[in-house]
């Protein structure tokens, strides 16, 4: 059963700095780790799709690593401003290629002004 | 951009009633799925589909759920016999392909009487 856990549950931050949280997940049968951003109110947004051990990739102030081996991935966030505030998901397909994602219990990010 | 609609926003319904989630996904999407939130719990995987048949579905997703693409548009999720424990959030999702970002509506919250 695969269980994706994340850390820290939350985190307040001020505007300006830089922040990371980590994503778990089982590194046996790995298909894909996603990443999305959830607004309150609103619907979770994709932000990267990552499936290559060593897999670095970019949105804006926003980056993610992932390695396989070892099953974590780091989300960064570089001069965090008010509007980063959200819940963070992680999600791991596993193998089966069924497009089912199990979700971890997500960061909670509040960047105060 | 185009978007994942769902209806209704809320539904509230009495123990042992059927209901009858909706979902319209992005146009040119194969792929679709359901997930729920219970409150203060992560988000779990229902259900996928593609192509008039369910792919995967979950230990949660018995005999009292089925899911219908009944019109080529609209993607549906109903519970024949609602209990108290299905009340949560109900996240419909689609996407181009197996492994692509999955795209999520706002989410129907369900609450049983």
């Amino acid at each position: 059963i695969l269980n994706v856990e994340q850390s820290p549950q939350s985190l307040h931050v001020q505007e300006g700095d830089s922040t990371n949280f980590t994503c778990s997940f089982p590194s046996s049968n790995f298909y894909a780790l996603h990443w999305y951003r959830w607004e309150t109110a609103k619907s979770p947004e994709a932000l990267f799709v990552m499936t290559l051990n060593g897999d670095e990739k970019k949105k804006g102030r926003i980056s993610a690593t992932l390695n396989t081996k070892e099953g974590y991935s780091y989300l960064y966030i570089k001069g965090s401003q008010p509007e980063d505030s959200a819940t963070y998901l992680c999600a791991s397909a596993g193998g089966g290629n069924t497009g089912k994602l199990i979700f971890g219990q997500g960061t909670t990010l509040q960047v105060k002004p | 951009e185009p978007e994942v609609t769902q209806t209704p926003s809320h539904q509230v319904t009495q123990m042992g009633q059927e209901v009858i989630l909706r979902c319209v996904p992005i146009s040119n999407h194969l792929y679709f799925y359901w997930y729920r939130q219970i409150l203060g719990q992560k988000v779990e995987f229902l259900v996928s589909f593609y192509n008039n048949e369910i792919s995967e579905k979950s230990e949660i997703f018995d005999d009292q759920f089925s899911v219908e693409r009944p019109d080529g548009s609209n993607f549906t999720l109903k519970i024949r016999s609602t209990k108290l424990e299905d009340s949560a959030m109900y996240f419909c999702a689609s996407s181009v392909e197996w492994g692509q970002p999955q795209h999520f509506g706002d989410g129907t919250r369900l609450s049983i009487l």
